[in-house]
């Protein structure tokens, strides 16, 4: 099973400032198929980023995805107020496929 | 539009059953692979079970294999989860998400959610 581990546990910042997530994988990730989401309290999850660095359809382009192998980053060029939420990788590369346990990007 | 909206949700104790559906519309289901995923509260993201398009391809998490089965009618559009042998930890709002693809494992659109409580 591959287990993923996303830091930090929590990121405190303000609009405008950039936020850098990370997801580390503990065994590469098939083919990069890994996929960011976001949730936001008392909703569904929002798919953000599939493949590591493609956007989802009507994600704006302040979010973007990168990495391969095992190491892999979610970056938030200027945060908006509607961005501040708890963000999860999963990889599909391999079954189980697994979510990583999720940071929170909370107003500073 | 694509929809997917939960039901079968509800309070039942430990070593029970229920049955999860999930109704899809706005868009064609037989072409899209279809998955599950639990919140327990308060609690991350779990992935617990994916199937392929035409249910050639069948995947669990440990935490659920061997009391769990997933499965899909394309005729009515819909996708099942089986729950046996409920444990408190399974304990969690379900989602069901739609696949990018035949054989895509993450879900692109997803439900609202059913809430399962285990408890006595």
């Amino acid at each position: 099973e591959i287990v993923l581990t996303q830091s930090p546990g929590t990121l405190s910042l303000s609009p405008g400032e950039r936020a850098t997530l990370s997801c580390r994988a503990s065994q590469s990730v098939t083919s990069s198929y890994l996929a960011w989401f976001q949730q936001k309290p008392g909703q569904a999850p929002r798919l953000l980023i599939y493949d590591a660095s493609t956007r989802a359809t009507a994600i704006p382009d302040r979010f973007s995805g990168s990495g391969s192998g095992t190491d892999f980053t979610l970056t938030i060029s200027r945060l908006e107020p509607e961005d501040f939420a708890v963000y999860y990788c999963q990889q599909y590369g391999s079954s189980p496929f697994t979510f990583g346990p999720g940071t929170k990007v909370d107003i500073k | 539009e694509v929809q997917l909206v939960e039901s079968g949700g509800g309070l039942v104790k430990p070593g029970g059953s229920l049955r999860l559906s999930c109704a899809a519309s706005g868009f064609t289901f037989s072409h899209y692979s279809m998955n599950w995923v639990r919140q327990a509260p308060g609690k991350g993201l779990e992935w617990v079970s994916s199937i392929s398009s035409s249910s050639n391809f069948i995947y669990y998490a440990d935490s659920v294999k061997g009391r769990f089965t997933i499965s899909r009618d394309n005729a009515k559009n819909s996708l099942y989860l089986q729950m046996d042998s409920l444990r408190a930890e399974d304990t969690a709002v379900y989602y069901c998400a739609r696949g990018q693809y035949s054989g895509s494992y993450y879900g692109v659109s997803w439900g609202q959610g059913t809430l399962v409580t285990v408890s006595s």
